[in-house]
């Protein structure tokens, strides 16, 4: 089945310094990516929609100079948290779509990463 | 906007006995998806199962079904036979159907699921 690799799985990192997570595809070609961003046994919240070679979208209330996405191939999304502070704290968990041959489509199954546990102090 | 409700923080179930988790969801289009996902302690996503709103049938897995009422906007999940394994969080999601949507889903606030031996 569809494999979506998400790395690093966990990440410790000083408050002001700015860390990568990175979304890949391993299967499939992704045309878009989601970012989702879950407190502890708390729901997960949409970020922002990653669409391969163009801006991503991102949701009322984040800030997209904080989380800085770029989707550059079919099969790699970045999310970049910039000057990360304590309260950037999360589960964070990227999901991108298979579907038929190699390129994704619309209604094909979303797949999800197996999240990155960050933790700034 | 579309949301959906999962007004059970916690459940607990007796091994081998049946539970039933609710969702309900509000939206103004006719045509959508609905989803059951189960977030193990691993925090690993899973697609328990998925249902097309246009389906009058109620979609099965094993030893899970759902419920689907499209005129009161509800879908609860049935568990039977609960195993151990069976123990998450598990969050019901809505995406719409629109070719015009990004896809992206939008989830409840989760339940809890406990399982006792």
């Amino acid at each position: 089945g569809a494999v979506v690799s998400q790395h690093p799985s966990r990440v410790i990192c000083k408050s002001g310094t700015s860390v990568k997570i990175e979304c890949r595809s391993l299967d499939f070609q992704a045309t878009t990516m989601f970012w989702y961003r879950q407190f502890p046994k708390k729901s997960l919240m949409l970020m922002a929609t990653s669409n391969e070679g163009s801006k991503a979208t991102y949701e009322q209330g984040v800030e997209k100079d904080k989380f800085l996405i770029n989707h550059a191939s079919l099969t790699l999304s970045t999310l970049t948290v910039t000057s990360a502070h304590p309260e950037d704290s999360s589960f964070y968990i990227c999901s991108a779509r298979s579907g038929v041959g190699d390129v994704s489509s619309y209604n094909s199954p979303l797949h999800f990463g197996n999240g990155t546990r960050l933790t700034v102090t | 906007a579309q949301t959906v409700t999962q007004s059970q923080p916690e459940m607990s179930v007796q091994e081998a006995e049946t539970v039933t988790l609710s969702c309900t969801y509000d939206t103004s289009e006719s045509d959508y998806y609905l989803f059951w996902y189960k977030q193990p302690p691993s925090r690993q996503m899973i697609l328990v199962i998925r249902q097309e709103a246009y389906k009058q049938q109620n979609a099965t897995e094993n030893r899970f079904s759902v419920n689907f009422q499209k005129a009161a906007k509800s879908f609860s999940l049935k568990i039977s036979d609960s195993q151990l394994g069976d123990a998450a969080m598990y969050f019901c999601a809505y995406r719409s159907a629109l070719q015009t949507n990004t896809g992206k889903l939008i989830f409840g606030q989760g339940t809890t699921l406990q399982v006792k031996p």
